[in-house]
């Protein structure tokens, strides 16, 4: 299965600054995730990042506050706007093959925004 | 719009017990389900994906099957550890629209006594 880089692995960031936070596969995947953890929460889908295209956000997301690219197969980006403390979370992306295929996670980034 | 359930919230055992870990859905068009692990603060690992034509997938201790059915599945992991201390999700793929994305339980967190 794919192995996913993903940086930075955590960061304190100040309230109104951005971060955006990388993902390198290596190998070409079909799919790419982008999650949000909060604390004591499970996994929240925030969008699926399309190749040359724009993300398709879910319900409660929206591109203006997480700005998300994909340039490649193996590369995306999340950038977290304009940040306040309830956004402080672990932000998670992941990456799949065809439908038969399991999902496979980076390692996270834990972001405490003061 | 697909529902996994995973109770207990958390479980306690010591060191060596035998321990199943349960896990439920509410539509059973799926086209896998997998097990992943979480250690606090840290991504996902991948323990066991079980495609819906299959009934159980193993690998050392732990041991995962799948009725779909009655959309169930249950984690077995053989002489716990107290390196398997850590929190245990379940999430189903699901077969069409809404449900074609990763749907996650909240997750059991174990602790294992030495």
């Amino acid at each position: 299965s794919a192995v996913i880089s993903q940086k930075p692995s955590r960061d304190i960031c100040q309230r109104g600054t951005s971060l955006t936070i990388q993902c390198q596969v290596d190998s070409q995947v079909t799919m790419m995730f982008w999650y949000r953890q909060q604390p004591g929460q499970s996994l929240t889908l925030i969008a699926t990042a399309n190749q040359g295209s724009e993300a398709t956000y879910e319900s409660g997301f929206v591109i203006d506050k997480f700005p998300i690219s994909r340039p490649n197969l193996t590369f995306s980006t999340l950038t977290v706007s304009n940040m306040s403390p309830e956004d402080s979370s672990i932000y998670l992306c992941s990456a799949s093959g065809k439908f038969n295929y399991g999902y496979t996670f980076g390692s996270g980034t834990r972001l405490t925004v003061v | 719009k697909q529902e996994v359930t995973q109770i207990p919230a958390a479980l306690s055992v010591p060191e060596g017990e035998n321990l199943v870990l349960n896990c439920s859905f509410t539509d059973s068009a799926i086209y896998n389900l997998q097990w992943f692990r979480q250690d606090p603060g840290k991504g996902l690992t991948s323990l066991l994906l079980i495609q819906s034509s299959q009934r159980e997938q193993t690998s050392g201790r732990l041991n995962a099957s799948l009725d779909k059915s009655s959309g169930r599945s249950t984690l077995y992991i053989a002489a716990s550890q107290p390196g398997d201390s850590a929190t245990y999700l379940c999430a189903v793929r699901g077969v069409t629209g809404a449900n074609s994305k990763l749907t996650f339980g909240k997750g059991i967190t174990l602790s294992v006594r030495p």
